[in-house]
C-alpha cells in the first residue's frame, strides 16, 4: 500500500525557517517523481514544487522561487521542502504528493500525504 | 503561465441528479488535464487524468471530457458521498496549476 506520511509543521514566525519531510512507502520510492502542493486556509490548491526521480529536475513556484529548497534522499525513501524566510501567506497545510507515472515528471498526482500544517504569525 | 479557470464556483444538485463541472484552460494543453475530488479534511483525490481516463478504483458514475482548453467533469447520479470540491489541474507545461474549485453541495 503507498503511503506517504508528511511532518515538521507548525508555528513560526515572519521569516523563519521550517523543513517538511514526507517519508515515503509502499512503492519503489527512485522511480517516482515527487511533489508539493499547499492549500491556504478556505482556499484552494496551490503547486508549490516538483522533483524527478533522480533530483535531476526541480521546478518550483514563482511564489517561493529562492525561498524554498525542494529535496530528496532516495535511500531514505524521503522528500523535503526546506522553506526559509517565511511569510504570512504561506501559512498553509503542505500536503506530498506523488506523480502518476514512473520516470515522468510532468504527470497527475495519484497519491497524496494526510498534509502537515504550517502557520507563519508573529 | 497557463491559467485555469473553473466553473460555476458552486453548484447545487439533489442527490441523484447529475451534475457537469466545466474546467477551461487559458491556451491548450492537449489532453493533459486531471481531476480532483477533496472532501472537507481530506487530502485531494485523483478522480480522472488524460482528460477522460478515470483513476484506480473511480467509479463509473464519474466521466470527463474534452481537449485543447475545454473540459468536464460529469457526475451522472449524485450520490452521498460526491459533495465535495473538485479541481483540474493542466500537465502539458510548467507550470501545472489547479483551478480555483468548484464546490458540489447538497440541493
Amino acid at each position: 500500500e503507498v503511503q506517504l506520511v508528511e511532518s515538521g509543521g507548525g508555528l513560526v514566525k515572519p521569516g523563519g525557517s521550517l523543513r517538511l519531510s514526507c517519508a515515503a512507502s509502499g512503492f519503489t520510492f527512485s522511480s517516482y517523481s515527487m511533489n508539493w502542493v499547499r492549500q491556504a486556509p478556505g482556499k484552494g490548491l496551490e503547486w508549490v514544487s516538483s522533483i524527478s526521480s533522480s533530483s535531476s529536475y526541480i521546478y518550483y513556484a514563482d511564489s517561493v522561487k529562492g525561498r524554498f529548497t525542494i529535496s530528496r534522499d532516495n535511500a531514505k525513501n524521503s522528500l523535503y521542502l526546506q522553506m526559509n524566510s517565511l511569510r504570512a501567506e504561506d501559512t498553509a497545510v503542505y500536503y506530498c504528493a506523488r506523480s502518476s507515472a514512473e520516470w515522468e515528471l510532468l504527470h497527475p498526482f495519484d497519491y497524496w500525504g494526510q498534509g502537515t500544517l504550517v502557520t507563519v504569525s508573529s | 503561465e497557463i491559467v485555469m479557470t473553473q466553473s460555476p464556483a458552486t453548484l447545487s444538485v439533489s442527490p441523484g441528479e447529475r451534475a457537469t463541472l466545466s474546467c477551461r484552460a487559458s491556451q491548450s494543453v492537449s489532453s493533459n488535464l486531471a481531476w480532483y475530488q477533496q472532501k472537507p479534511g481530506q487530502a485531494p483525490r485523483l478522480l480522472i487524468y488524460g482528460a477522460s481516463t478515470r483513476a484506480t478504483g473511480i467509479p463509473a458514475r464519474f466521466s470527463g471530457s474534452g481537449s485543447g482548453t475545454e473540459f468536464t467533469l460529469t457526475i451522472s447520479s449524485l450520490q452521498s458521498e460526491d459533495f465535495a470540491v473538485y479541481y483540474c489541474q493542466q500537465y502539458n507545461n510548467w507550470p501545472p496549476p489547479f483551478g480555483q474549485g468548484t464546490k458540489v453541495e447538497i440541493k
